[in-house]
């Protein structure tokens, strides 16, 4: 069965530091990844996509996946307290098959 | 991306009793899923609907509890059926715009049943 791992939080982390978001995925097939953030009361929205082994950087956010150790990961730079949300990782094996999700990490940053 | 429109945002219904939620695309989109994500959990995937034919269920959903129509490439229904308090969730349509594109959400619809 496809699974995608997360540490359910809550994460705590004081404003203007670096948060780090984790998140294992089980099926090998997996070929894209992706990371959400959700609000209270909202729906997800894309922050970032990752396909390839590396790092991908877009302003605050970076994105980082390695395929052989099955991790993908989220690094928010300059955490500021509107970066506080659940954030939601994603899988899809391929050929826009239906994504697997983590159950979330809890954000909060702390003023 | 795509602007996603989903209707009813939110509703309160008796048991037993159907809904039907609506999603609107302003623009043909490649495909479009359905989730659900029940209070404090993630988004389970319901079903993927299909443009002119059946949709395609997950394991525990049903198409006579969930039925799904997806007439052309910008619109989607999801009905609830027969409604339970288990049923009550938030209900997600999602799409892909383009192939290879990433998914996107849309508002969600609230969903509670007396």
């Amino acid at each position: 069965q496809k699974e995608v791992e997360q540490n359910s939080g809550p994460l705590s982390v004081p404003e203007g530091a670096i948060a780090s978001l984790n998140c294992t995925y089980s099926d090998r097939v997996s070929q894209s990844f992706f990371w959400y953030r959700q609000y209270s009361g909202k729906s997800p929205e894309l922050i970032m996509s990752i396909y390839s082994n590396g790092d991908k950087e877009d302003g605050r956010f970076t994105a980082q996946l390695n395929k052989a150790s099955q991790y993908v990961s989220l690094l928010i730079r300059d955490s500021q307290p509107s970066d506080s949300a659940t954030y939601l990782c994603a899988a899809e094996t391929g050929g826009n098959t239906p994504l697997v999700f983590g159950k979330g990490t809890r954000l909060s940053v702390i003023a | 991306s795509a602007v996603i429109s989903q209707k009813p945002s939110r509703d309160i219904c008796q048991r037993g009793t159907s809904l039907t939620i609506q999603c609107q695309v302003d623009s043909q989109v490649t495909m479009m899923f359905w989730y659900r994500q029940q209070p404090g959990q993630s988004l389970t995937l319901i079903a993927t609907a299909n443009q002119g034919s059946e949709a395609t269920y997950e394991s525990g959903f049903v198409i006579d509890k969930f039925p799904i129509s997806r007439p052309n490439l910008t619109f989607s229904t999801l009905t609830v059926s027969n409604m339970s308090p288990e049923d009550s969730s938030i209900y997600l349509c999602s799409v892909v715009g383009q192939p290879n594109q990433p998914q996107h959400f849309g508002d969600g619809t609230r969903l509670s049943i007396l």
